[in-house]
């Protein structure tokens, strides 16, 4: 079935460094892609819609310029971490949808990406 | 915006009993998710609800929507340790929207 895969699965970095992290669509195409953060025994908090070919959505409180989303292609959206400091270590996790399935289809997660910056 | 409040927060159940998480939520559901996370893991899908009064099962775990289509509850019965883990509802905000709110999350321990 559809799957959708993020890499790395965990990451640590210094604190200043910029760190990517990738999410991909295994065999669907999805021109838009959600990514989330999770911390330490909380739900999950939606960061922003990542729009294939165009500027991502964020919603509000999450700062542009800190993670930066490029959706280059159908099948690839990206989150960029910059300039990390360690308050931003967290969980964050990415989901798609199979255009195939329709409304009622799967919303498919990856298995996340753990980033520790010290 | 939609809030989704789940509840217990925890739960620590004895291997082979039933139990019930409940999912509230602050305006009506258009479509009502269920997952199951391990700590540090992604989210495996459950199940998705959404017409009122909709019941859908898999396996053990039966999930529900209520007529008002505002409060959905997961019932597993005869628990084993598989089904530990973490609980989370997720609701969207109508057809097309594929961006969800989560609830709070409910932490399921089994014991032997």
């Amino acid at each position: 079935g559809a799957v959708v895969s993020q890499h790395p699965s965990w990451v640590i970095c210094k604190s200043g460094t910029s760190v990517k992290i990738e999410c991909r669509s295994l065999d669907f195409q999805a021109t838009t892609m959600f990514w989330y953060r999770q911390f330490p025994k909380q739900s999950l908090m939606l960061m922003a819609t990542s729009n294939e070919g165009s500027k991502a959505t964020y919603e509000q409180g999450v700062e542009k310029d800190k993670f930066l989303i490029n959706h280059a292609s159908l099948t690839l959206s990206t989150l960029t971490v910059t300039s990390a400091h360690p308050e931003d270590s967290s969980f964050y996790i990415c989901s798609a949808r199979d255009p195939r399935a329709g409304y009622t289809g799967e919303l498919f997660f990856g298995e996340g990406s753990r980033l520790t910056v010290l | 915006s939609q809030e989704l409040e789940q509840s217990p927060q925890s739960l620590i159940v004895q291997e082979g009993k039933n139990l019930t998480i409940n999912c509230t939520s602050s305006k009506t559901l258009y479509g009502l998710y269920w997952y199951k996370q391990k700590y540090g893991e992604g989210l495996i899908f459950l199940m998705m609800l959404q017409k009122g009064g909709e019941e859908k099962s898999h396996e053990k775990i039966t999930a529900k929507l209520d007529e008002k289509k505002q409060q959905s509850s997961l019932h597993i019965t005869a628990s084993q340790p598989s089904h530990a883990g973490i609980y989370l509802c997720g609701a969207d905000e109508g057809f097309g929207n594929e961006k969800l709110t989560f609830g709070t999350g409910t932490r399921l321990t089994i014991i032997p």
